[in-house]
């Protein structure tokens, strides 16, 4: 099935750096939305977004809706150890109540 | 408040057995999702339900695959026939669905093994 084309597939970095990660798509969507996923557990909502352009800030985290609508970006600053975790880019076409796409992961490891 | 739950929370069964995965969403929510996850890939879409209505089943994989909602609350996904490719974790999830509001929760999930 369609999927988004997320990178980096994983990073490995020190606690206190900033980590980029981003998503790209062949098609526009209305809603781009960034998730984290713990093991063992479903993906938690992060960060949406819903208009082209838009920069979204969550505490240290910072998002972007690209303006074509094809692509997103997720920053995490001063990384910490419990930011270890997937991070999923997820594009919704409509808005309420229709399916989520999901780009393939970024495995975030932090060393302390 | 309870998260979304599924059940069982790990199933193993043989190659040719149907199997039945439940859903309990949150309280209230009216929409509730279907997503199947493999090792190493975000999850992907199977169907969803508004209500006791299913309105998109274009992510089903096959006929063997279906799923129901008959009281618009708790959802069942059954597997006929099932092969070893359908192993993955079935991720559901329910929103509440207003038009400012449509946060999907995800559960848990059902870590599928079939031998």
């Amino acid at each position: 099935g369609q999927q988004l084309n997320q990178s980096p597939q994983s990073m490995f970095i020190q606690e206190g750096e900033d980590v980029s990660m981003n998503c790209t798509s062949s098609s526009i969507f209305n809603t781009w939305l960034w998730y984290k996923q713990d093991p063992g557990e479903g993906p938690v909502l992060l960060i949406a977004l819903y208009k082209a352009g838009e920069l979204t800030s969550n505490g240290r985290l910072t998002a972007q809706f690209g303006i074509t609508r094809k692509d997103s970006f997720l920053n995490i600053s001063a990384s910490i150890p419990s930011d270890v975790g997937i991070y999923f880019c997820a594009g919704q076409v409509g808005t309420s109540g229709s399916r989520l796409t999901f780009g393939e992961g970024t495995q975030l490891t932090v060393n302390p | 408040g309870a998260g979304v739950s599924q059940s069982p929370r790990y199933k193993v069964t043989k190659r040719g057995q149907d199997v039945a995965l439940r859903c309990d969403p949150i309280s209230g929510h009216v929409s509730l999702y279907w997503y199947r996850q493999a090792l190493g890939q975000g999850p992907e879409f199977l169907t969803y339900f508004n209500y006791e209505a299913q309105q998109d089943k274009s992510g089903l994989p096959n006929d063997r695959f279906s799923a129901e909602r008959p009281e618009g609350s708790i959802s069942t996904l059954t597997i006929q026939r099932t092969e070893q490719r359908d192993s993955a974790m079935y991720r559901c999830a329910s929103s509440l669905v207003s038009s400012w509001d449509n946060e999907q929760f995800f559960g848990p999930g059902t870590r599928l093994t079939v031998l």
